[in-house]
């Protein structure tokens, strides 16, 4: 079974760090790409960043910029997010979630929003609240 | 980047009537759009992706068109598990959402 489930979510303190981690099973994980993507109470979806297959190309929204990064394991077929500098507003369910990346120009190496993706599975989620 | 805006903002209707959601990108994004589906307590579900292609095990009542930068969602005849929100993306840019809701 295709499954992706998140953890390391948590309530931490504004200023503070917390790292999440999605671990996949029942497909090959280093075919895909993978992304994290969240959602506010009773907010809609916000991406966050994503993940080349090779871990080549990496791109984030502004809001998460310089903040948080990306990274993969695949000796533990894990994705992960560095949350550093938490805010208040980054309180949300976080999903990880894979794609395949697509290209219609003669080459998107290197341009993250060169790529077109379609996010077809997801994790249920981990919560993290940012509060003093 | 890429501005998605959906509407209505939330459709009232009843089962067994047709659904139509709409799409709108702030410039042309070709056919790269995708459809999802999310139900209260659920992570989103890929319904539509390539504007008009259906995922692996959506049912042939939900279609999806469109080009440029207009996308529709149809829903032809909605049954009591369709009742939920509905987002269009393209690449990292996510549309405010539809709700389906029970008239």
């Amino acid at each position: 079974e295709v499954q992706l489930v998140e953890s390391g979510g948590g309530l931490e303190q504004p200023g503070m760090s917390l790292r999440l981690s999605c671990s996949a099973s029942g497909f090959i994980f280093d075919e895909y790409a993978m992304h994290w993507v969240r959602q506010a109470p009773g907010k809609g979806l916000e991406w966050l960043s994503g993940i080349s297959w090779n871990g080549a190309d990496i791109g984030y929204a502004d809001s998460v910029k310089g903040r948080f990064t990306v990274s993969r394991d695949y000796a533990k077929n894990s994705l992960y997010l560095q949350m550093n500098s938490l805010r208040p507003e980054d309180t949300a369910l976080y999903y990880c979630a894979r794609s395949r990346l697509y290209c219609d120009r003669t080459n998107c190496q290197g341009r993250w929003d060169y790529y077109f993706y379609y996010l077809d599975v997801w994790g249920k989620g981990t919560t993290v609240t940012v509060s003093s | 980047e890429i501005v998605l805006t959906q509407s209505p903002a939330t459709l009232s209707l009843s089962p067994g009537e047709r659904a139509t959601l709409s799409c709108r990108a702030s410039q042309s994004v070709n056919r790269n759009v995708a459809w999802y589906q999310q139900k209260p307590g659920q992570a989103p579900r890929l319904l539509i992706y390539d504007a008009s292609s259906r995922a692996t095990g959506i049912p042939a009542r939900f279609s999806g068109s469109g080009s440029g930068t207009d996308f529709t969602l149809t829903i032809s005849s909605l049954e009591p598990e369709d009742f939920a929100v509905y987002y269009c993306q393209q690449r990292s840019s996510f549309g405010p959402g539809t709700k389906v809701d029970i008239k």
